[in-house]
């Protein structure tokens, strides 16, 4: 049972347009949101994340908005580099848990 | 500080074989992780440790053992290998005692069994 979902494999955009990456969740005792960033052959790195207790968390080009009541989180990044094409996962935790769930992520790939 | 490393970071085992993949941490962190990433598929996690001495088993801990002697390693071991356990394994360490919920992560292993 995946409780983490991202339904969007895939995801292209221009150079310095914006991108939304989408996540949607069912537990509704997830309380800490995380967006990991991961190129080919390398571990998925830390980007940004966010706590139950905010809706929006901006970091640089990157901003995270939760929307509790409709379980759904994005991934906003402005303006869109090259650099940014790489495969992007959601993941979400509770309190006392001892791990995170993670979706199956989305491929962005941002066209020079 | 070079954070979490893995070792080898590619190998090719027959089926039936064994090995153990190496996962070490220099950040002091208390709970480590092991995960496997499918081809499409999101990470799923196979075991994971809160401190020295202490295991758990995640959602797919099938075909495999671990232990945790020192703070800082967390090796996997994979007895007899099988065609399913083809993935790419991460390692990963967190501060979560603290409060800290992300996860620091390893470049990964990468396993083929024919």
């Amino acid at each position: 049972d995946q409780q983490v979902k991202q339904n969007s494999p895939s995801l292209s955009v221009q150079e310095g347009r914006i991108s939304i990456l989408n996540c949607d969740y069912t537990n509704s005792m997830f309380d800490y949101f995380l967006w990991y960033k991961k190129y080919p052959a390398e571990g998925p790195t830390f980007l940004i994340s966010i706590s139950s207790i905010k809706d929006k968390n901006e970091d640089g080009r990157f901003t995270v908005f939760l929307n509790k009541s409709a379980k759904h989180l994005s991934l906003h990044i402005v303006p869109s580099q090259p650099g940014d094409s790489a495969v992007y996962f959601c993941a979400a935790s509770s309190a006392g848990a001892n791990n995170l769930f993670f979706g199956t992520g989305t491929r962005l790939t941002v066209i020079p | 500080n070079a954070g979490v490393t893995q070792t080898p970071k590619f190998r090719i085992l027959k089926i039936g074989q064994s090995m153990t993949l190496q996962c070490t941490q220099d950040m002091n962190h208390n709970y480590m992780y092991w995960y496997r990433q499918d081809p499409g598929m999101g990470l799923k996690l196979i075991y994971y440790s809160v401190g020295a001495g202490i295991t758990d088993k995640g959602e797919v801990p099938n075909g495999y053992n671990v232990s945790r002697s020192t703070t800082e390693d967390f090796p996997l071991r994979l007895e007899l290998a099988a065609p399913s356990q083809t993935s790419v394994y991460f390692c990963a360490s967190s501060d979560l005692l603290a409060g800290g919920y992300t996860q620091y992560f390893g470049p990964g292993t990468r396993l083929t069994v024919l």
